[in-house]
């Protein structure tokens, strides 16, 4: 167990709708990362908080969005849902910003968009 | 920016012999690498990093990886592989750019174990 929590474990949505995807980081860490991993793009880098602030942006798309709240735990909210966005979403912390500390990750969210 | 590659989709090495699962690096300043494995329907599990220091690191599960800043690799390594040990293996490396500091992940290798 990483210590990360991810909720839900699998969700199955419709085109065109809207979900939540919820992240606990471990406690006391304050950096939490979103990726996506599909089958043909690998494990795609999202975006980045630090302490409730955007840190890195990266292959994020625009119907996507994301935050940390104060207690730390993070969300990433996916709008007009494509087929496409059918993937493992994890999210991963980190205490913060020493690069040789190593991130801990989720189980993850399976999304399915019929 | 900071990349890896790692040039197998796919290794594969009978139970009770050695595995390398390699890995190549391109950053600009200090390296910092990571190991991570991913088994079926599950997260991704820390196995080593290189931060600096000796060029041979010791993680878990019996893994250990060499870094090797001539050639730029740091290749993933196990004595003796077992079953179990298969897996998705993937290689990252600490990326700085975009003002972050996130892991940019390698293509993945999957490894196969057989009996």
């Amino acid at each position: 167990d990483s210590g990360v929590t991810q909720t839900p474990k699998h969700l199955i949505t419709a085109t065109g709708q809207r979900v939540t995807l919820r992240c606990s980081p471990r406690s006391g860490d304050l950096s939490v990362y979103w990726y996506q991993q599909s089958l043909d793009q690998g494990l795609q880098f999202l975006i980045q908080y630090y302490n409730g602030e955007e840190r890195a942006k990266g292959n994020i798309l625009e119907r996507f969005s994301a935050q940390q709240f104060p207690d730390l735990h993070s969300e990433l909210n996916l709008s007009s849902l494509e087929l496409g966005d059918s993937a493992l979403y994890f999210c991963a912390s980190s205490p913060g910003g020493a690069p040789g500390t190593e991130a801990f990750f989720g189980q993850g969210t399976r999304l399915t968009v019929v | 920016a900071q990349s890896v590659a790692q040039p197998e989709d796919q290794v594969n090495v009978a139970e009770g012999n050695p595995l390398t699962v390699k890995c190549t690096y391109s950053v600009s300043g200090n390296p910092y690498l990571f190991w991570y494995v991913q088994y079926p329907n599950r997260g991704l599990q820390f196995l080593l990093k290189y931060i600096t220091g000796d060029n041979l690191v010791k993680g878990s599960y019996g893994f250990e990886a060499e870094f090797n800043k001539s050639q730029t690799s740091f290749h993933l390594k196990k004595p003796s592989a077992l079953v179990s040990d298969s897996a998705l293996y993937f290689c990252a490396v600490r990326d700085f750019t975009g003002g972050g500091n996130k892991l940019t992940f390698g293509t993945g290798t999957q490894l196969k174990v057989e009996l």
